[in-house]
This record gives structure tokens, sequence and C-alpha cells, in this order.
């Protein structure tokens, strides 16, 4: 069965960076686009960014444009979000998830890492 | 600031019909197909609905979406306690090349 696992969250203090990474397991990781998406607490679900199977086109929210990356290892199925010059705003539950591949859906979800961002 | 427009919550008894709205645009639902996801607070969110109207492997014939326009619904029949969550749409948006969430709505069963 597909299995997301992220890790990597943490306690950071603004402007600060961090990586989080997201272990794939029980699809075939490379047919696959990936998502990120995050939960602010007490906030509704916004999107972060999506990477190609391929990792040859990516897409991020206006929120994170510039400061966020994504990035892939098809060889190691693991997924990254390099998150740099962090501000408050980014403290949330972030969860990666997998295309299903009909139009932009996310078919399988992780169990999300927490990042707060404080001084 | 999403673009994708909910009402903020929901309720009915048990074994009633819910009725969720989700409004958008022509760069979103009016141009893409619209999904539908269930997130139980502390848990990962779950696909609810894809392509407008259909269902995942496992997810009970009580649930069921539609896409009219630029608006789209999900319909939850035959309420059940366990069905007390969040609700949130969601599109692809040409414009803002990403994708999109609802504002959510938080569904309580009385």
């Amino acid at each position: 069965q597909v299995q997301l696992v992220e890790s990597g969250g943490g306690v950071v203090q603004p402007g600060r960076s961090l990586r989080l990474s997201c272990a794939a397991s029980g699809f075939t990781f490379s047919s696959y686009a990936m998502h990120w998406v995050r939960q602010a607490p007490g906030k509704g679900l916004e999107w972060v960014a999506i990477i190609w199977y391929d990792g040859s086109y990516k897409y991020f929210a206006d929120s994170v444009k510039g400061r966020f990356t994504i990035s892939r290892d098809n060889s190691r199925t693991t997924l990254y979000l390099q998150m740099n010059t962090l501000r408050a705003g980014d403290t949330a539950v972030y969860y990666c998830a997998r295309d299903g591949g009909d139009g932009y859906n996310l078919a399988n979800w992780g169990q999300g890492t927490l990042v707060t961002v404080s001084s | 600031q999403s673009v994708l427009t909910q009402p903020p919550s929901a309720s009915g008894t048990p074994g009633q019909r819910v009725t969720i709205s989700c409004s958008g645009s022509s760069s979103n639902i009016g141009s893409n197909t619209v999904n539908w996801y269930q997130h139980l607070p502390g848990t990962a969110p779950k696909l609810l609905i894809y392509s407008n109207n259909q269902r995942p492997s496992g997810v009970p014939d009580r649930f069921s979406g539609s896409k009219s326009g630029t608006s789209a619904s999900l319909a939850i029949s035959g309420l059940q306690s366990e069905d007390e969550a969040d609700y949130y749409c969601a599109a692809w948006d040409d414009s803002l090349n990403g994708y999109v969430f609802g504002t959510g709505t938080k569904v309580t069963v009385l």
C-alpha cells in the first residue's frame, strides 16, 4: 500500500532554513507528480508546491515563491522541500501527497510534520 | 485568501442529507476538474471525490460530487457521526499555475 512518511520538522528561528523529507513506498515513485501542502494552526489547507514525476516542472504558491524549493530523488524515492528565509507565518503542519494522475488530485497523503518558526 | 469559497459550516442529524457548495472562477473550476477532501484534525487528509464526481475505492457511495460552470458541490446522504470533519474542495488554477483549496467547511452531526 502507498506509504508517505514526512520528517525534518521542528522549531526554527525566523530567517533560518529547514529541509523536509518525504519517504515514499508502495508505488512507482518515479511515475507520479508529488505535492507539498500545509495547514497553519486553526487555518485551512494551503497548497505549497508540486513537482512533476521527472522533476521537469515545478510550481509554487505565491506565499512561498522565491523562498522554498521542491526536489525529488527518484532513486531514493524521496521528496524534499527546502525552506529558506522562514517566517512566523510558515508555522504549520506540512504534508506530502502523491498526485493521482487524473487532472491533479492528491490521492494519498502522509501524516505530516510540524514546523514551528519562532524565536 | 483562497480563491474557492465554501460555507464555513454545515450540519445535520443522522440520516439527513447535507450539501456543501464551492464557488470558483473560470480559471479554476470553470476549466479544470474539482476534487473534495475530508480532514479530521490530527489525521492525514483523505481524497473523497476526484474528477468532479468520481469516488476512490473505499469511499462510500453516500458521498457524491457535481460541478456546473464555476461552481461545485459535495453531497453527503445518510449522514453518520463519523462524517463529522472538515471538507475542502480544490482544483488547479490556470491563472495562478497552482492548486487551490477552498476555505473549508466544518460538518457537524447534531
